[in-house]
């Protein structure tokens, strides 16, 4: 399809508990970007992929972030045991090697 | 490490009047794109800036990079209501990813 479908939009876990959200990049798109949105306006870059190896890494924390885009899967990012801070819109985006990102929706997860 | 500014952080103008945002990269950029988000919505790519001193047009909307690939600009005429929202500037890195900046939000009053 033409856009980049995330699920859920929303999500609402408690403080420790684990958190994955979901991403379906473009048909024919190589790359897959997840970036973390605070703040309204602030955009923190978390990976990156290039099919579905692992491109760009150094916006992760390591410790509780995981994520993967396996074949014939949609892509995922997981938070384990997560915290307030957490609390956040999550957004997935794909492209080809020409540039230009087309974003997905989000995911907007809320950390009580 | 690499950051982008971009000033200003609210706009707000009269329905026709014009508007300007700017951005500026502590690093020498491959590219910069620019995307806009409406409340409560996701980016939406308009434009990618490739070459030095680039201008490129959409409609009302006049898109520069600057000679020293590091600064661009990004030029509303007569803005309209549908103008409403934040666009944010973003640098590519060496390894793809985007860099981006803290946006401009707008607001038109009609």
């Amino acid at each position: 399809g033409e856009e980049v479908a995330q699920t859920p939009k929303h999500l609402v876990r408690g403080e420790g508990q684990k958190a994955k959200l979901y991403c379906a990049p473009i048909k024919g798109h190589s790359y897959v970007f997840w970036y973390q949105q605070v703040l309204k306006n602030e955009f923190k870059f978390l990976i990156s992929f290039q099919n579905e190896n692992v491109f760009d890494e150094t916006g992760m924390p390591k410790e509780r972030f995981s994520a993967k885009c396996l074949p014939n899967s949609p892509c995922s990012l997981e938070i384990q045991a997560t915290k307030l801070e957490d609390s956040a819109v999550y957004f997935c985006a794909s492209s080809n090697s020409r540039g230009g990102y087309t974003f997905g929706s989000g995911t907007r997860l809320t950390v009580v | 490490g690499q950051q982008v500014m971009q000033i200003p952080q609210y706009q707000h103008v009269q329905e026709g009047e014009d508007f300007t945002t700017y951005c500026n990269s502590s690093t020498t950029l491959s590219n910069i794109q620019w995307y806009k988000q409406r409340p409560g919505g996701h980016p939406v790519f308009l434009i990618q800036l490739v070459k030095s001193g680039e201008v490129k047009k959409q409609k009302r909307l006049t898109f520069q990079f600057g000679e020293a690939k590091k600064n661009s600009s990004l030029h509303i005429t007569a803005t309209q209501t549908t103008d409403v929202g934040t666009y944010f500037c973003a640098g590519a890195s060496n390894t793809g990813k985007l860099i981006f900046g803290q946006g401009t939000t707008l607001q038109v009053k009609p």
